[in-house]
């Protein structure tokens, strides 16, 4: 059965580390986004990819980044770990933007001390 | 702006029924969603509306008014399973991106 997965679904890290989350689907779908969500504050769009070499900025994208290098990943990296970006991280894929919903991953708790 | 409003919690009891209200003001409009979230896992869609009215599925129904802002999720004979967080989304009209209410969560008590 096709899947989206994401690894680690739990890390610790230290403030100031390099921090790779990784996301894979085998939908084939072109659309994926990175979310973090929060208590209060819902689930959070930090950065989305329509397609290969294609990535675009979200409402919290600062002290983030993605590439798309294939259809079916899309890493989303921590350049420098904050306190501040302790939450948990959902990815999720659409076939369509207009129409198909969205499919998320089961989640990356992280905890940045 | 944007702004999506859910109540933060609600509590209900088994085999009764439970309306979750949403308003939202975006600038644009194109569709909005309503997902299920256990707690410590990932949210799952239940539903989609894109114009004016009702859709049924099963136990549950969305309702949508896009003059009014407003849209709502019914569920209906609820079961101790249904214990979880009901997450309203908006599709912004101009970006396609979905923009995410801060989520209802729902206590069935027996």
């Amino acid at each position: 059965d096709a899947e989206i997965t994401q690894s680690p679904r739990h890390k610790i890290t230290e403030t100031g580390r390099q921090v790779t989350l990784a996301c894979h689907q085998t939908w084939n779908h072109n659309n994926m986004f990175w979310y973090r969500q929060d208590l209060g504050h819902g689930l959070r769009l930090i950065h989305y990819s329509y397609g290969v070499h294609d990535t675009n900025k979200g409402e919290v994208s600062d002290g983030y980044s993605v590439s798309r290098s294939n259809t079916e990943d899309l890493p989303l990296t921590l350049e420098s770990a904050a306190s501040s970006q302790t939450s948990v991280y959902f990815c999720a894929s659409s076939e369509s933007l207009t129409r198909n919903e969205q499919f998320f991953g089961p989640g990356t708790r992280l905890t940045v001390l | 702006g944007q702004n999506i409003d859910q109540p933060t919690e609600m509590t209900a009891t088994e085999g009764a029924i439970v309306q979750i209200n949403c308003t939202y003001q975006t600038s644009g409009f194109n569709g909005l969603f309503w997902y299920q979230q256990h707690a410590g896992e990932a949210p799952t869609f239940l539903s989609y509306n894109v114009l004016d009215g009702l859709e049924e599925k099963g136990r549950f129904s969305s309702f949508l008014s896009r003059s009014k802002g407003y849209s709502y999720l019914l569920l209906k004979e609820l079961q101790m399973k249904d214990s979880a967080s009901y997450l309203c989304a908006v599709r912004d009209g101009a970006t396609n991106k979905l923009i995410f209410g801060t989520g209802t969560l729902l206590a069935v008590q027996p």
